[in-house]
C-alpha cells in the first residue's frame, strides 16, 4: 500500500522560504507512470494545485506560483520536496504532497499525504 | 488556462437522498476528469477517475457522468459518512485545476 508522508516546519516566517518534503513508501518515485504532486489547501478555502515532478526531473508548475516555488526529487531516499521562497500570511496553508497516476485512462491522483499545516508568522 | 467551475457550492440534504453535483470546465477536456471527497480534517480521497470510473473501494452509490465540458457527481442513496466537501479536478492538461468545491451537508 503507497502511503505518503509530508514533513518540515510547520512555522516560516515572512519573506523566508518554506521546505518540505514528502516521503513515499510503499512503492518507488522512480517509476514512469508517476508525476509526484503538491497541492495546499487555505483554512477553510479550497484546494489549490501548486506543481508536481516527474520522474526525469520535468517540472510542471502552477503560473501563479511558478516564480517562487521549486519541486525536486531525491530517488535514493525515495522523497520529493517543495521550496516556496519569499513567503507572506498567503502562504499559511495544509500542504499535501500526492501521486498522480498516469494511465491510458488518463491521470488521477490516486494517493495523498495527511497534510502538513504551515504557518506564516513572525 | 482551464478552469473548473462547480454548483452547487452547498447542499443541504438527508440520509437516503439521491444528490447531483455539477462541473463545468471552460474548454473541452475530454473525460479528463476525477472527483475527490474530502472529509473535515482529513486529505482528499479520490473517488472517481476519467470521468465516469469508480476508484477501488469506492461504493457504488457514487457514479460520475460527462464528457467534453459537463460533467456530474451522483451519490444515489446519501450515507451519514457522504457529508463532506467535494471536488471535482481536470487532468486534462496542466496546471490542473480544481473546482471550488461542494459541502454536502445535513438538512
Amino acid at each position: 500500500q503507497v502511503q505518503l508522508q509530508e514533513s518540515g516546519p510547520g512555522l516560516v516566517k515572512p519573506s523566508q522560504t518554506l521546505s518540505l518534503t514528502c516521503t513515499v513508501s510503499g512503492g518507488s518515485v522512480n517509476i514512469g507512470t508517476y508525476y509526484w504532486t503538491w497541492i495546499r489547501q487555505p483554512a477553510g478555502k479550497g484546494l489549490e494545485w501548486m506543481g508536481r515532478i516527474y520522474t526525469n526531473g520535468v517540472t510542471d508548475y502552477s503560473p501563479a506560483l511558478k516564480s517562487r516555488v521549486r519541486i525536486s526529487m531525491e530517488t535514493s531516499t525515495n522523497e520529493f520536496s517543495l521550496r516556496l521562497n519569499s513567503v507572506t500570511a498567503a502562504d499559511t496553508a495544509v500542504y499535501y504532497c500526492a501521486r498522480d497516476i498516469s494511465g491510458t485512462w488518463g491521470n488521477a491522483l490516486d494517493y495523498w499525504g495527511q497534510g502538513k499545516l504551515v504557518t506564516v508568522a513572525s | 488556462d482551464i478552469q473548473m467551475t462547480q454548483s452547487p457550492p452547498s447542499l443541504s440534504a438527508s440520509v437516503g437522498d439521491r444528490v447531483t453535483i455539477t462541473c463545468r470546465a471552460n474548454q473541452s477536456i475530454g473525460n479528463f476528469l476525477n472527483w475527490l471527497q474530502q472529509r473535515p480534517g482529513t486529505a482528499p480521497k479520490l473517488l472517481i477517475y476519467a470521468a465516469s470510473n469508480l476508484q477501488t473501494g469506492v461504493p457504488s452509490r457514487f457514479s460520475g457522468s460527462g464528457s467534453g465540458t459537463d460533467f456530474t457527481l451522483s451519490i444515489s442513496r446519501l450515507q451519514p459518512e457522504d457529508f463532506a466537501t467535494y471536488y471535482c479536478l481536470q487532468t486534462y492538461t496542466t496546471p490542473r485545476a480544481f473546482g471550488q468545491g461542494t459541502r454536502v451537508d445535513f438538512k
